[in-house]
């Protein structure tokens, strides 16, 4: 099975930052990772898919870039509404797996 | 509006079994893959079981292998996951989860998930 590991656990962040989250596949993966938010209480949502694809809807502060096993998730500058629990996740071959999650947490 | 709604959740003991089931609207339901994937408490996602829109692949986690069974119903527009043998470690939020795609490829995201159906193995 491929792992998926997220960088950092969590994090601290201001309204305004620049935000970055890594996640490392453990084989090539190429392009196929998968980003989602999840905000307390509620279903996750998907972001990004393909690395780099911005799903319908989702605002342009959302950023996804690389492949092979390294990944990046940017928030341009950081909102109210980006406070949550993002999740990486491999679409290369079953099983699929999800990194353990990256929390974003207000300063 | 594309809506998926599990239920069947509840308290059950170990080695005991549980049926979930999702009931979908808003979509042809054979034109798509559909998933299960559970949140333990204060836990990560973990992807569970997957069915390709004809049920012709199956895939599980191998931490279920042989245990659960994924299943379909187009014509009534539902999913299902039996779950035997259930352990201590299965207690988790359970959501049911649409694909993008037919199947099982590379390009593959989950684009509408359910609120989830919770499972608590306990005795």
């Amino acid at each position: 099975d491929i792992q998926m590991t997220q960088s950092p656990s969590s994090l601290s962040a201001s309204v305004g930052d620049r935000v970055t989250i890594t996640c490392r596949a453990s084989q090539s993966i190429s392009i196929y990772l998968n980003w989602y938010q999840q905000k307390p209480g509620k279903a996750p949502d998907l972001l990004i898919y393909a690395a780099s694809r911005l799903q319908s809807g989702v605002p342009s502060r959302f950023t996804g870039t690389g492949s092979g096993t390294d990944f990046t998730l940017t928030i341009a500058s950081l909102q109210p509404e980006d406070f949550a629990t993002y999740y990486c996740q491999q679409s290369y071959s079953t099983p699929w797996t999800f990194g353990q999650g990256t929390r974003v947490e207000i300063k | 509006e594309v809506q998926l709604v599990e239920s069947g959740g509840g308290l059950v003991q170990p080695g005991r079994s549980l049926r979930l089931s999702c009931a979908t609207s808003g979509f042809i339901p054979e034109h798509y893959a559909i998933h299960w994937v559970r949140q333990g408490p204060g836990k990560g996602l973990e992807w569970v079981a997957g069915i390709s829109y004809n049920s012709a692949n199956i895939s599980y986690a191998d931490s279920v292998k042989g245990r659960f069974t994924i299943s379909r119903d187009n014509a009534k527009n539902s999913h299902y996951l039996q779950m035997n043998s259930l352990r201590a470690e299965d207690t988790a939020l359970y959501y049911c989860v649409k694909d993008i795609l037919l199947g099982f490829g590379k390009l593959s995201r989950f684009d509408v998930w359910g609120q989830g159906t919770m499972v608590t193995v306990s005795s």
